[in-house]
């Protein structure tokens, strides 16, 4: 079975840190990708990696980076939180030569206060 | 532009009686179209998924779809709700070009009454 796995489930920041939430995925699927889910609006794709040190943006990249230094491992960076980053946090993988559909890691939900 | 829509954000059903939830999309060719399941706090897990031939698209857990070209639809059914179905349901197609990337809609809250 693929696995995604994320770094927490829950985290709590204050306004400014620096935060990292850590993705890793064990079928060696090129494709990753980060997006927020709030309420009413669904899921947004914030950044995806199609390849190691390859990064995209994606709907809503703003106040966001990304990392990509392993094929297995996919950082989403917040470089300085802001209440609005509130939210629950998705990463997903999908292999490039099968169909892409993508697996998920369970989420983590960001607060900041 | 692509967009999937959910036009029901909250439904409520009881416990043994049929589901159909429905979902639009706007594409200009035949779409990868996919339905995933979020279980209360839990990731996406997909129940199913379209790419071509028979339009009747088998799931997990005993649901179903349909895709319907004419209708651009690709509504979501299940003939015998069960409470451990209660979760939060996501509709999605595949942006063009074999990107990978899939573009969700708001998703539908089904709530099981018993």
């Amino acid at each position: 079975d693929v696995k995604v796995t994320q770094s927490s489930r829950y985290l709590v920041k204050r306004t400014g840190e620096k935060v990292f939430l850590e993705c890793v995925q064990d079928m060696d699927h090129e494709n990753m990708f980060w997006y927020r889910q709030d309420p009413g609006l669904g899921l947004r794709l914030i950044y995806f990696s199609y390849d190691v040190k390859m990064k995209e943006k994606g709907d809503i990249p703003e106040g966001y980076s990304v990392s990509r230094e392993k094929k297995e491992r996919f950082s989403l960076i917040l470089e300085s939180a802001s209440t609005n980053q509130t939210s629950m946090y998705l990463c997903a993988s999908s292999s490039s030569i099968a169909v892409n559909e993508q697996f998920f890691g369970p989420g983590t939900r960001l607060t900041v206060l | 532009a692509q967009s999937v829509t959910q036009p029901d954000i909250h439904i409520t059903v009881s416990e043994g009686a049929s589901l159909e939830l429905r979902c639009n999309y706007s594409y200009g060719a035949t779409p990868y179209l996919f339905w995933y399941v979020q279980s209360p706090g839990q990731g996406l897990q997909l129940l199913l998924k379209y790419f071509s031939g028979d339009t009747l698209v088998q799931g997990i857990k005993g649901f179903e779809a349909e895709f319907k070209r004419s209708q651009s639809s690709f509504n979501l059914r299940k003939p015998s709700v069960h409470w451990s179905d209660a979760a939060e349901y996501f509709c999605a197609v595949e942006v063009s070009g074999n990107t990978g990337k899939l573009i969700f809609g708001q998703g539908t809250t089904l709530q099981v009454k018993p």
